[in-house]
């Protein structure tokens, strides 16, 4: 089946750097990318949508220059978290589809990348 | 606006059956979703359906009906392993996902 993995797992970082977090598609190539972050106990967030070589599409509320995403080829996306806060602690989420049809629905969920920020 | 209500916690006993209910609002409609969800870990796929009706599928079985924005997912011979959150997400016309919140799902002995 199709693997999405995620680096790192965990990242504790200090208030005001940033972090990047890596989302790989294994073993197909991935035109669109879906960055989510989760709190505790709550839904799927989504935060943005990339397609291989072109600018990130951001959520109402998303600010793009915190969350610098690039999909630099079919295989990679990158999230950065540009000068981290606290309230940026969270579970970070990529998935990666094959298109951004019906016809190729299913979203490959990586492990996800636990933030903490002190 | 687009909305997706389930359950927030259910408890189940192990062997037993469970229906996690989920009704949805969305602009258009593109298939609805459930995917299970271990703590601490990524949402992992479990069905997708987008015509009426039941789609079984081992254990699991996910029922849709279109006109009354409604689905459920359907557990048989539930196992501890089962115990985890099942996450119902509506497509809409933009082929966007609409999250709910999830059901935590408890299996006692």
């Amino acid at each position: 089946g199709a693997v999405v993995s995620q680096h790192p797992s965990w990242v504790i970082c200090k208030s005001g750097t940033s972090v990047k977090i890596e989302c790989r598609s294994l073993d197909f190539q991935a035109t669109t990318m879906f960055w989510y972050r989760q709190f505790p106990k709550q839904s799927l967030m989504l935060m943005a949508t990339s397609n291989e070589g072109s600018k990130a599409t951001y959520e109402q509320g998303v600010e793009k220059d915190k969350f610098l995403i690039n999909h630099a080829s079919l295989t990679l996306s990158t999230l950065t978290v540009t000068s981290a806060h606290p309230e940026d602690s969270s579970f970070y989420i990529c998935s990666a589809s094959t298109s951004g049809s019906p016809d190729s629905y299913e979203q490959y969920f990586g492990p996800g990348t636990r933030l903490t920020v002190t | 606006g687009q909305n997706i209500d389930q359950p927030t916690e259910m408890t189940a006993t192990e062997g037993a059956i469970v229906q996690i209910n989920c009704t949805y609002q969305t602009s258009g409609f593109n298939g609805l979703f459930w995917y299970q969800q271990h703590a601490g870990e990524a949402p992992t796929f479990l069905s997708y359906n987008v015509l009426d009706g039941l789609e079984e599928k081992g254990r699991f079985s996910s029922f849709l009906s279109r006109s009354k924005g409604y689905s459920y997912l359907l557990l048989k011979e539930l196992q501890m392993k089962d115990s985890a959150s099942y996450l119902c997400a509506a497509m809409d016309s933009n082929y966007q996902l609409i999250w709910g919140a999830g059901t935590k799902l408890i299996i006692k002995p």
